[in-house]
């Protein structure tokens, strides 16, 4: 059984500091890796996803690196702004396609950027 | 980007009554639909996945009796929770996408959730 952990559970940060945030899983037989936003109460923003051929992908200050063999991923935020606030989901698809499209999530960043 | 309309986004009721919740694609047709349960500081768990005009398939644990899903087109997708009780009480979200058919099946789209509360 798949399981997704996320380290750490809660990050304070001063604005402008570059940070990052970890993902772990047990099972590295996975199709893809993304990261989410979530706002208090919202939805999720999905912000970058990496295929498990690739080893990273980058959207703006956010950087996004896959090592699927040691079932690690990390998102690096550049210059972290208080509009950066959120709580950042990893989350992995299982190798079966399809309608067999099920995401395995972790509990999740709780980020807060201090002005 | 896609658009995933969930309705209502908070919903108070008394214990014994059912509650629907609806999750819209509104740009684009929703071959499958995915209702997802999170509850504080724990981790978003996967419910169900409907498929447009079929069965939803339950994951393991999730009473289907309980929790019922109708995916009649392929723009809309309910959630029902029938006689709710207090450990019904979470946040459901919803996420959808054209997984066979779309260059960018690989993206699910999330609506804003539903906070369920019930007394």
């Amino acid at each position: 059984k798949q399981e997704v952990t996320q380290i750490p559970a809660a990050l304070s940060v001063p604005e402008g500091e570059n940070l990052v945030l970890n993902c772990s899983f047990t099972d590295s037989a996975i199709y893809n890796l993304q990261w989410f936003r979530q706002d208090p109460g919202k939805g999720l923003t999905s912000l970058l996803l990496i295929q498990s051929s690739q080893r990273e992908q980058t959207s703006g200050r956010l950087n996004a690196s896959l090592d699927k063999s040691s079932g690690r991923s990390t998102l690096y935020i550049a210059a972290s702004q208080p509009g950066d606030s959120a709580t950042y989901l990893c989350a992995v698809r299982r190798p079966s396609g399809g309608s067999n499209y099920k995401l395995t999530f972790g509990k999740g960043t709780l980020l807060t950027v201090n002005p | 980007g896609a658009v995933v309309s969930q309705h209502p986004s908070w919903v108070i009721c008394k214990s014994g009554t059912s509650v629907k919740i609806e999750c819209r694609s509104l740009d684009f047709q929703a071959t499958t639909m995915f209702w997802y349960r999170q509850f504080p500081k724990q981790s978003l768990m996967l419910m169900a996945t409907s498929n447009e005009g079929s069965k939803a398939t339950y994951e393991q644990g999730v009473e289907k009796d309980k929790f019922l899903i109708n995916h009649a087109s392929l723009t809309l997708s309910t959630l029902t929770v029938t006689s709710a009780h207090p450990e019904d009480s979470s946040f459901y979200i919803c996420s959808a996408g054209d997984i066979f058919t779309s260059a960018t099946n690989e993206k699910l789209f999330f609506g804003s959730g539903t906070q369920l509360s019930v007394l």
